[in-house]
């Protein structure tokens, strides 16, 4: 299974910045995902990002706030642009890989939490 | 268009008492299922899933799930909580899109009272 880590864990930003957050994984995975969490709300895709590959972005989110690299099979970073107060949330990243019951699962950082003021 | 639906967004119960999560999903097509924990400023963790096999699910932590096709549900239950399950818990659902996809629950937290 998967280890994944995040960086930065949690950040204080000014509106008009941006900011770049970075998910490591422990061994090589085809697919990643990053996610939205709202204060107290549950979880919303933003996009899927593969190697190789443009990352497919969900309905209502953009590439110009949402930029995404995928420069490698282990790593992956969000890029959160022109931030306001509304894009203060939990960001979290997560990959496609096999479980240790059998079976593909998806497997979460611990999370970046973001503060626009 | 697909649903999670959890009924409750908090749950309290007891120490040692009957802990019982509802979920109840739309989807035309039997998904994959699956119940997440999520701890204070952490990530999410997999408690168990479903993938088409056995309907009566057994997951980490003493819990399990029963899929019932007929009532569209998932439900999640431990049969004694200790006071190290308080936390955030979703259901979630493979897509019909794309089944490496998932729709997420909004959510129950969970609540234990000494």
């Amino acid at each position: 299974s998967a280890v994944i880590s995040q960086k930065p864990s949690r950040d204080i930003c000014q509106r008009g910045t941006s900011l770049t957050i970075q998910c490591q994984v422990d061994s090589q995975v085809t697919m990643m995902f990053w996610y939205r969490q709202q204060p107290g709300q549950s979880l919303t895709l933003i996009a899927t990002a593969n190697q190789g590959s443009e990352a497919t972005y969900e309905s209502g989110f953009v590439i110009d706030k949402f930029p995404i690299s995928r420069p490698n099979l282990t790593f992956s970073t969000l890029t959160v642009s022109n931030m306001s107060p509304e894009d203060s949330s939990i960001y979290l990243c997560s990959v496609e890989d096999w479980g240790l019951a059998g079976g593909h699962e998806q497997f979460f950082g611990p999370g970046t939490r973001l503060t626009v003021l | 268009a697909q649903s999670v639906t959890q009924l409750g967004s908090h749950v309290s119960v007891s120490e040692g008492a009957l802990v019982l999560l509802r979920c109840n999903y739309s989807s035309s097509v039997p998904p994959y299922l699956f119940w997440y924990v999520q701890y204070p400023n952490q990530g999410l963790q997999l408690l168990l899933k479903y993938t088409s096999a056995a309907t009566l699910v057994k997951g980490i932590n003493g819990f399990e799930a029963e899929f019932k096709k007929s009532e569209t549900s998932f439900h999640l239950t431990k049969p004694s909580a200790h006071m190290s399950d308080a936390a955030e818990y979703f259901c979630a659902v493979t897509r019909m899109d794309s089944s490496y996809k998932l729709i997420f629950g909004s959510g129950t937290r969970l609540l234990v009272r000494p």
